[in-house]
């Protein structure tokens, strides 16, 4: 198993410019997550997903839109990119039901918006 | 609202001796707690997680950890350190009602090894 992958692993964007940052993971995981990383502050929510189809906002989500067409892949798009979301962007996935609490988390995208 | 505390920032410790981080806990009820591990350029290593039953919790790399409900801590313990050690240590609470709330995360301590 690969495990939780993301895609790029570096970016720079331009104010202004969009972009999509690729999540999958091949454990059948039903619940899937964004986080974003600043230094100094931790991991903060900024998407999660369910299953297909179905999506919830975290703690941070402006600026950001998720969709989950498929149980493997969970997409996180940057619309108008601003300097504060230049960060590290994490996804993760877990098994569904109590006791199934661990996340497994991809390896990150660095973002850096100019 | 629940929250995640890591008092230290930054902690040296010299290769060999013993450490301990602190995670201290806000919740309503015993939540789930996790330790996990990140270095430099890396994404996050489950080190260990503590859901019910024996208080102290074994991980991987030699690591363990303490729950102590009284103190609402979580405290994260290795008896002797190496020099690969040294990395960015973050602990965790999941709601532990089930459900697919994400993870609260502490801001992280920072382990320094000094040779």
């Amino acid at each position: 198993n690969a495990g939780v992958t993301q895609t790029p692993k570096f970016r720079i964007l331009k104010i202004g410019q969009s972009m999509t940052l690729q999540c999958a993971q091949d454990m059948n995981h039903n619940y899937m997550y964004w986080y974003r990383q600043d230094p100094g502050m931790g991991l903060k929510l900024i998407y999660y997903s369910v299953g297909a189809g179905i999506t919830d906002k975290g703690e941070v989500p402006n600026g950001y839109n998720v969709s989950r067409s498929t149980t493997e892949d969970f997409p996180l798009r940057l619309e108008l990119a601003a300097p504060s979301q230049t960060s590290v962007y994490f996804c993760a996935s877990r098994n569904r039901g109590q006791g199934s609490e661990t996340q497994y988390f991809g390896p990150g995208t660095r973002l850096l918006v100019l | 609202a629940q929250s995640v505390t890591q008092p230290d920032i930054h902690i040296t410790v010299s290769e060999g001796a013993s450490l301990e981080l602190r995670c201290n806990y806000s919740y309503g009820a015993t939540p789930y707690l996790f330790w996990y591990v990140q270095s430099p350029g890396q994404g996050l290593q489950l080190l260990l997680k503590y859901f019910s039953g024996d208080t102290l919790v074994q991980g991987i790399k030699g690591f363990e950890a303490e729950f102590k409900r009284s103190q609402s801590s979580f405290n994260l313990r290795k008896p002797s350190v190496h020099w690969s050690d040294a990395a960015e240590y973050f602990c965790a609470l999941s709601y532990s009602g089930g459900g697919a709330d994400g993870l609260t995360f502490g801001k992280g301590t920072h382990l320094i090894i000094q040779p």
